[in-house]
């Protein structure tokens, strides 16, 4: 079974409909990400939680927000979708304290591809 | 901010060796991490430099240079299995967010028989 699970894996849906997006964990990891990856653009930081009680705003963070329902769920919410936010979308975990040193090597899951029409 | 780049495609031949750059311009640096992407799937670790000099790991070794901003992620005997994206990040530590990482656009290599 994956570490890292992702659902839906794809989701379309139309402009100013409400969409969520989930993750689940069975790593253990405190830490737990979103980012959307755009052609060209990379990987960009959305959202960001160190543990259930701490939520932070990553790099582009407008017209989304989260959830932290537990140490092993975080969900991704677009509260009214517009099409530039059509991406792939993944969710990442990581935890120092598994790491050697200081790495804090982050795993992703496989990804949401949302299409906003 | 943070600035980092590397080239957008590049093609190589089975069993050859292919060096793929990355240079980077930040504010803050703690550490810089390549990843491997294949094509609609999950970005998988590959390796992580925080000193100056090279880590080997298999097939797979990656240099770093903090004085010169400078990595470069090295595949040796290449296989057609190592045709995907590859990816280089760097974590900042002087957001103090601990562990945020920006990537730059990602190398698409192709491997070619």
């Amino acid at each position: 079974d994956a570490d890292v699970t992702q659902t839906p894996r794809n989701r379309i849906t139309k402009t100013g409909k409400r969409i969520m997006l989930e993750c689940s964990q069975t790593k253990g990891h405190d830490r737990m990400y979103w980012y959307r990856q755009d052609p060209g653009l990379g990987l960009r930081l959305i959202y960001y939680s160190f543990d259930v009680k701490d939520i932070n705003k990553g790099e582009i963070s407008d017209g989304y927000s989260v959830s932290r329902q537990a140490q092993a769920k975080f969900s991704l919410s677009l509260e009214s979708a517009i099409p530039n936010q059509t991406a792939l979308y993944f969710c990442a975990t990581s935890d120092p304290r598994t790491s050697g040193g200081f790495t804090d090597t982050q795993y992703f899951g496989p990804g949401t591809r949302l299409t906003v029409l | 901010g943070q600035n980092i780049d590397q080239p957008t495609e590049m093609t190589a031949t089975e069993g050859a060796i292919v060096q793929i750059n990355c240079t980077y311009q930040t504010s803050g640096f703690n550490g810089l991490f390549w990843y491997q992407q294949h094509a609609g799937e999950a970005p998988t670790f590959l390796s992580y430099n925080v000193l100056d000099g090279l880590e080997e790991k298999g097939r797979f070794s990656s240099f770093l240079s903090r004085s010169k901003g400078y990595s470069y992620l090295l595949l040796k005997e290449l296989q057609m299995k190592d045709s995907a994206s590859y990816l280089c990040a760097v974590r900042d530590d002087r957001r103090n967010a601990g562990n945020m990482l920006t990537f730059g656009g990602g190398t698409r290599l192709m491997v070619k028989p």
